[in-house]
């Protein structure tokens, strides 16, 4: 079984650009979060996306968003990017997002912002 | 409201020793309780889960944990630690009510030496 992917694995953007990064679940996964991973902050939740729906949202900027496709396949973008938005973009499958099922990584995305 | 704490951010340990890694949590209603492993440049795979069975959890790599409701505590143990268990080590909490969406620890990274 295919795992999680993520596309592209690094990427080099400059401030005021938008960035699209695009995650691909593990097959019958119909849930997928983000996270943006730094040194300072740790993992923080972005969104998750259930059946093409937006379920939960965590504390980021309007500039923050994403979707989600028939497929289960989802994206996420960053609109006006900021130095601050350097950091490691991390996507997460998991069957039904509820309960105690595991969630599953991508090897996430690098985003550098010059 | 939930939250994680995780004491230490590097811990250092010789080959065939102990390993010790610390979690406290905080939660308003029992939790799940989970503890993922990162090594570089890769996502985050899960070692192990508590979900309200037994408290004493076996995962995988010869890692397991205790569930110790009096202390709110899920300390991450191995009795030899391998060179290979160099790498980043996050606690997570997540609500069997709600949203399911887990909060991470800030990670601790543990060093093995020869």
């Amino acid at each position: 079984k295919a795992g999680v992917t993520q596309t592209p694995r690094y990427l080099i953007k400059t401030r005021g650009q938008q960035v699209t990064l695009s995650c691909s679940p593990i097959s019958g996964h119909r849930s997928v979060s983000w996270y943006q991973q730094t040194p300072g902050q740790g993992l923080q939740f972005l969104f998750e996306y259930f059946s093409e729906t937006q379920r939960n949202k965590g504390n980021f900027p309007g500039r923050f968003s994403g979707r989600q496709f028939s497929n289960s396949r989802s994206e996420m973008n960053v609109s006006t990017l900021e130095l601050g938005d350097s950091a490691l973009y991390l996507c997460a499958s998991s069957l039904s997002g509820q309960g105690a099922g595991e969630q599953y990584f991508g090897p996430g995305t690098r985003l550098t912002v010059t | 409201a939930q939250s994680v704490t995780q004491l230490g951010s590097h811990v250092s340990v010789s080959e065939g020793a102990l390993v010790l890694l610390r979690c406290n949590y905080s939660s308003s209603v029992p939790p799940y309780l989970f503890w993922y492993v990162q090594y570089p440049n890769q996502g985050l795979q899960l070692l192990l889960k508590y979900t309200s069975a037994a408290t004493l959890v076996k995962g995988i790599n010869g890692f397991e944990a205790e569930f110790k409701k009096s202390e709110t505590s899920f300390h991450l143990t191995k009795p030899s630690a391998h060179m290979s268990d160099a790498a980043e080590y996050f606690c997570a909490v997540s609500s069997p009510r709600g949203s399911y969406i887990p909060t991470f620890g800030r990670g601790t990274s543990l060093i093995v030496h020869p």
